[in-house]
């Protein structure tokens, strides 16, 4: 079966300091993966996405997250973080082929601090 | 480009009501899909479609119907609303190379 775990529900850091969101993913395929922002209120905004090409993938606005599949994981980080990154984050594999289902982690609330 | 537009953007229902949920897109995509988001939790798919006129259910359909007579439209039905069906629900869309598009949500309330 496929899933997807993100490790931390909440973080918490410092304007300025780097940013570590976790996440593992279990698939039997070959997975296209995703990182989502969502700020308040607000719709999803892809960040970044992997899909078997480079294993480091840059996103937008900093952030960048790297595949190993042999921890089956896709961290997401960013060198230093700023009061606007403050959101709740989501992972999510894709299944490709058929209807593309896209499996959501439970997402981390990413708080900043001056 | 408007992209991805969902109506209302605030809904309370009474239970047993019925209310539509509209979505359009202008992208010209053929995926379509329907998701609820329940407070401290990740997406789960309601239905989706393939294209006009092809329609399939997800991991939570009971309780909705859906229907898809054009590209651009994909509304959400909800008969017989429960509180259980409190939620925000976000539509998209899927480009060639498997990215979602998700408009900004409709919040309901059944009480």
């Amino acid at each position: 079966a496929q899933s997807v775990t993100q490790l931390d529900s909440h973080v918490s850091v410092s304007e300025g300091t780097p940013v570590l969101l976790r996440c593992n993913y279990s698939s039997s395929y070959s997975p296209s993966l995703f990182w989502y922002v969502q700020h308040p209120n607000k719709g999803l905004q892809l960040l970044l996405k992997y899909t078997s090409a480079a294993t480091l993938v840059k996103g937008i606005n900093g952030f960048e997250a790297e595949f190993k599949k042999s921890e089956t994981s896709f961290h997401l980080t960013k060198p230093s973080a700023h009061m606007s990154d403050a959101a709740e984050y989501f992972c999510v594999v894709s299944l490709s082929g058929g209807y593309n289902k896209l499996i959501f982690g439970a997402g981390t609330r990413l708080a900043v601090h001056p | 480009n408007a992209g991805v537009t969902q109506t209302p953007k605030f809904r309370i229902l009474k239970i047993g009501q019925s209310m539509t949920l509209q979505c359009a897109q202008d992208m010209n995509h053929n995926y379509m899909y329907w998701y609820r988001q329940d407070p401290g939790m990740g997406l789960k798919l309601i239905y989706y479609s393939v294209g006009a006129g092809i329609t399939d259910k997800g991991e939570v359909p009971n309780g909705y119907n859906v229907s898809r007579s054009t590209t651009e439209d994909f509304p959400l039905r909800l008969e017989l609303a429960a509180p259980s069906q409190t939620s925000v629900y976000f539509c998209a869309t899927r480009d060639s190379t498997y990215e979602q598009y998700f408009g900004p949500g409709t919040r309901l309330t059944v009480t």
